[in-house]
């Protein structure tokens, strides 16, 4: 079965703290994942996708197939970057329908 | 330039009632989604369109879910004889293509909040 595992409901650090937030997965196939996130009042937006390999308001994201996870990083939090993650995935190349599948997602708050 | 456009923005209804949802994407976007988001459930997918092809509705949790798109633009997502547990937020997302060797980016509207009494 196809599904995302956010397992922290909430995370709470301090500025200037690091960050991981994590996701594992469970797919038949080589699936593409990604993170989106929502600032308060906000809609969701795309932050990162794995095969981008880019590095997204400082945070980065690396695939671990062997681990089945795509944790999200950043090295130094900062208080803007507060909001609600969510972990996705959907079918990979050739796929005829990118429907995402979420995880429940992680609210990170960064304290001052 | 505009992004995709939801309304109403809240609904209250009671039980059940029916009620509409719409969407608007982005011009030009020829793939639809809509998606559910609930408290303890996260996002989840209800169903997809994309251009003239049969819409996957593989997400739909049960018949009293339908949704359809007019002219290939705007989306109305219906739920008839409301329940309690259909209090959500349901959320729009358009892209430009879907399929193929790349993944096009969704965007989301800024979704209904449902409540239903």
């Amino acid at each position: 079965a196809q599904r995302v595992t956010q397992p922290e409901k909430l995370l709470s650090v301090f500025k200037g703290a690091p960050v991981e937030l994590k996701c594992n997965y469970s797919y038949s196939g080589s699936p593409e994942l990604f993170w989106y996130v929502q600032y308060s009042r906000q809609r969701l937006q795309l932050l990162l996708r794995h095969i981008s390999r880019e590095s997204i308001k400082g945070f980065t994201a690396d695939l671990n197939k062997g681990e089945t996870s795509f944790h999200l990083k950043k090295p130094f939090a900062q208080e803007e970057d507060s909001a609600m993650y969510y972990c996705a995935l959907s079918r990979g190349y050739g796929g005829a329908t990118n429907k995402l599948i979420f995880g429940t997602g992680t609210l990170l708050a960064v304290q001052p | 330039g505009a992004g995709v456009s939801q309304s109403p923005s809240n609904k209250v209804t009671e039980k059940g009632k029916d009620v509409e949802l719409r969407c608007d994407p982005i011009s030009g976007h020829t793939a639809l989604y809509w998606y559910r988001q609930s408290l303890g459930q996260g996002l989840e997918f209800l169903i997809y369109f994309q251009g003239n092809s049969a819409p996957d509705k593989s997400g739909l949790p049960s018949d009293r879910f339908s949704a359809e798109r007019t002219g290939g633009s705007v989306s109305t997502l219906t739920i008839q004889r409301t329940q309690q547990e259909d209090s959500a937020v349901y959320l729009c997302a358009s892209s430009l293509v879907a399929g193929g060797r790349s993944y096009n980016e969704q965007f989301f509207g800024p979704g209904t909040r449902l409540t239903v009494l």
